[in-house]
């Protein structure tokens, strides 16, 4: 069971290049979540989608886009890197309901220079 | 105010110490806690997860809730080396989001 699956674990982007952060999940869990971690910030949530062709922004979703066609994956889009964009990005996954948590991924470490 | 608030650290403890790690919150409407730790450069792994007020008990770890206080704690007996790791706190009322706190770095010491 591998539960939820990021890649790439790394890259490096030029500023105003684009790119496509993948995630999957085999859990058969509707909801998924973006997350983006900066040192001493915590986690922010990016977007978020509560099943197959839903999603919703959430506190930083500026630079950012996402789409979900299937329940399994969850794709993040950035289309001009910014240097603020620097980050590592987690995506997660959780069942319908509050009580069980969230899976994560193991993360995508994002340098823009 | 921030809506959930986490002392960042570091902590840095002797090994064999009990380990104390806490959150405030400002929202009466949570209802679901939990607590995540956070190995370097890895991704964030469910620890402990309570609902509403009391205690839980998961081997050398205890979480505790009190709603009345807005204020939850994670507790570590017998720490080790291994427990060397962020650890952060969420809540949520009930939805699927929750709120993270900013997590608190510790260090286990041999």
């Amino acid at each position: 069971n591998a539960g939820v699956t990021q890649t790439p674990k790394f890259r490096i982007l030029k500023i105003g290049q684009s790119m496509t952060l993948q995630c999957t999940q085999d859990m058969n869990h509707n909801y998924m979540y973006w997350y983006r971690q900066d040192p001493g910030m915590g986690l922010k949530l990016i977007y978020y989608s509560v099943g197959a062709g839903i999603t919703d922004k959430g506190e930083v979703p500026n630079g950012y886009n996402v789409s979900r066609s299937t329940t399994e994956d969850f794709p993040l889009r950035l289309e001009l890197a910014a240097p603020s964009q620097t980050s590592v990005y987690f995506c997660a996954s959780s069942p319908e309901t509050g009580s069980s948590g969230y899976t994560f991924g193991s993360g995508t470490r994002l340098t823009v220079v | 105010q921030k809506e959930v608030e986490q002392d960042p650290g570091p902590l840095s403890v002797p090994e064999g110490a009990i380990v104390s790690l806490n959150c405030t919150y400002s929202n009466s409407a949570f209802q679901y806690f939990m607590w995540y730790r956070q190995y370097s450069r890895k991704g964030p792994e469910l620890l402990m997860y309570t609902y509403s007020s009391g205690n839980k008990e998961d081997g050398r770890f205890t979480a505790q809730v009190d709603k009345s206080s807005k204020y939850i704690s994670l507790f570590i007996r017998d720490s080790q080396p291994s427990d060397s790791a962020t650890y952060l706190c969420a809540m949520s009322s009930g939805t699927y989001k929750y709120i993270f706190g900013t997590g608190t770095r510790l260090k286990v010491l041999a």
